[in-house]
């Protein structure tokens, strides 16, 4: 089992620019979450989908961000363009359910200059 | 709105005494309650949960949390921590809107100290 699967691990950009972070799930989880992590509003939840639908975007901060999930095995989350407050740490987990263990991806660390 | 409240931001602790990191949410419906961990640069990783049934849950590494409906509580504790246990530790619950969201705490950084 691979785990979850995060790129890039580390992503530096200019304010303005376009960020696409990638994610691939456990084969079989049904449930994909996209989380950011900052030093100042901890662990927030963007959004989250069950067999590829988006259920929940309600902590998607703004407009600039978007998510899609294509099919079971890859996520997407965009920023459009991207600011310095975007920084942050992303991470994506998967599960079987919400309830059942999350199975953390090991994040990708953003930088927005 | 459910939410989560960890009361300590930092806890340091001498290796092999016991801790206890605590816990508080509120919501006004039955909900499921979780411990993770997440060592430095790494992603979160279950510690234990609570759905229903004895209020004591086991989890890994030695680590067990109890919950208390009345004080709405879920304090996670070790007898005996080791200089591996340094870490964040988040309390998160689900059941407010849907048993699938899971809303995480600011965390607790535990310091082990030798």
């Amino acid at each position: 089992d691979a785990g979850v699967i995060q790129s890039p691990r580390h992503e530096v950009t200019e304010m303005g620019q376009e960020v696409t972070l990638r994610c691939k799930p456990i084969s079989g989880h049904d449930y994909l979450f996209w989380y950011r992590q900052t030093m100042m509003r901890g662990l927030e939840l963007l959004i989250y989908f069950n067999n590829n639908v988006p259920i929940d975007d309600s902590g998607m901060p703004e407009d600039r961000f978007s998510a899609k999930m294509p099919n079971a095995s890859f996520s997407t989350l965009k920023i459009q363009p991207s600011e310095p407050r975007d920084s942050a740490v992303y991470f994506c987990a998967s599960s079987r359910g919400g309830y059942e263990k999350l199975f953390f991806g090991s994040g990708t660390q953003l930088s927005v200059l | 709105a459910q939410s989560v409240t960890q009361l300590d931001s930092q806890v340091p602790v001498f290796e092999e005494a016991p801790v206890e990191l605590r816990c508080n949410y509120s919501s006004s419906v039955s909900v499921y309650l979780f411990w993770y961990v997440q060592y430095p640069n790494q992603g979160l990783q279950l510690l234990l949960k609570y759905l229903s049934g004895s209020t004591l849950v086991k989890g890994i590494n030695g680590f067990e949390a109890e919950f208390n409906k009345s004080q709405t509580s879920f304090h996670l504790r070790k007898p005996s921590v080791h200089i591996s246990d340094t870490a964040e530790y988040f309390c998160a619950v689900s059941g407010e809107t849907s048993y699938d969201k899971v809303i995480f705490g600011p965390g607790t950084s535990l310091s082990v100290i030798p």
